[in-house]
């Protein structure tokens, strides 16, 4: 199947512990895209990569990693730094870095 | 910095009624402009994409129109269903991403 597979879907977590979220395509697409979403919030841009081994901060990238050793993969590491880590997170990657974005199926974290 | 918004936060409407839903941003440098639909707890679908040069954009039962001049978009669906209850939202692109916080819709059976 062809698209952007985010994983887990949900995950638990005690307060302190890193915990990494998968996001892989199969797409062929140079972008790839990490957002947060919180009730009555529009999403935050957290990370983004254009190429492999190339990534930028977004706006809200404190308390957060990521890595993109290969074109398919952008994995998200929230550490114990980020202050309010729960909250649903969304992949997404973009073709050509034109706008035009498709998105995952997102991935709850929930800190107990 | 771009600002999105979207009014209302909620909408409900009977099954059957066309409706409009309203996107608006400060800046009109934009690239293009697209509406997603957010199923709970699910990711976003994207919808329609309008290019800055574009007016308008068609698929089946929804409409998109944009004006960029103004700074506004619509999305017009016509004979609502009770499957397009959902939260939809626009973005508009300028070199970044910039969402609304969407409207939520509940069609009425």
């Amino acid at each position: 199947d062809g698209g952007i597979t985010q994983s887990p879907k949900y995950l638990f977590r005690k307060e302190g512990q890193n915990v990494t979220l998968s996001c892989e395509q199969n797409l062929n697409h140079d972008a790839m895209y990490w957002y947060r979403q919180d009730p009555g919030q529009g999403l935050r841009l957290i990370y983004y990569s254009q190429i492999v081994n190339d990534f930028q901060k977004g706006d809200i990238a404190e308390g957060y990693s990521v890595s993109r050793e290969k074109k398919e993969s952008f994995p998200l590491t929230v550490t114990s730094a980020q202050k309010n880590p729960t909250a649903f997170y969304l992949c997404a990657t973009d073709p050509a870095d034109t706008g035009e974005l498709f998105f995952g199926e997102g991935s709850r974290l929930t800190v107990l | 910095k771009q600002e999105v918004t979207q009014i209302p936060a909620a909408l409900s409407v009977p099954e059957g009624e066309n409706l409009v839903l309203n996107c608006s941003f400060t800046d009109s440098a934009i690239y293009n402009l697209q509406w997603f639909r957010q199923d709970p707890g699910k990711g976003l679908t994207s919808l329609l994409l309008i290019q800055s040069s574009q007016r308008e954009q068609t698929s089946g039962r929804l409409n998109a129109s944009l004006d960029k001049s103004s700074g506004r978009s619509t999305l017009y669906i016509a004979a609502s269903q009770p499957g397009d209850s959902a939260t939809y939202l626009c973005a508009v692109w300028a070199n970044n991403l910039f969402f609304g916080t969407g409207t939520r819709l509940t069609v009425i059976p």
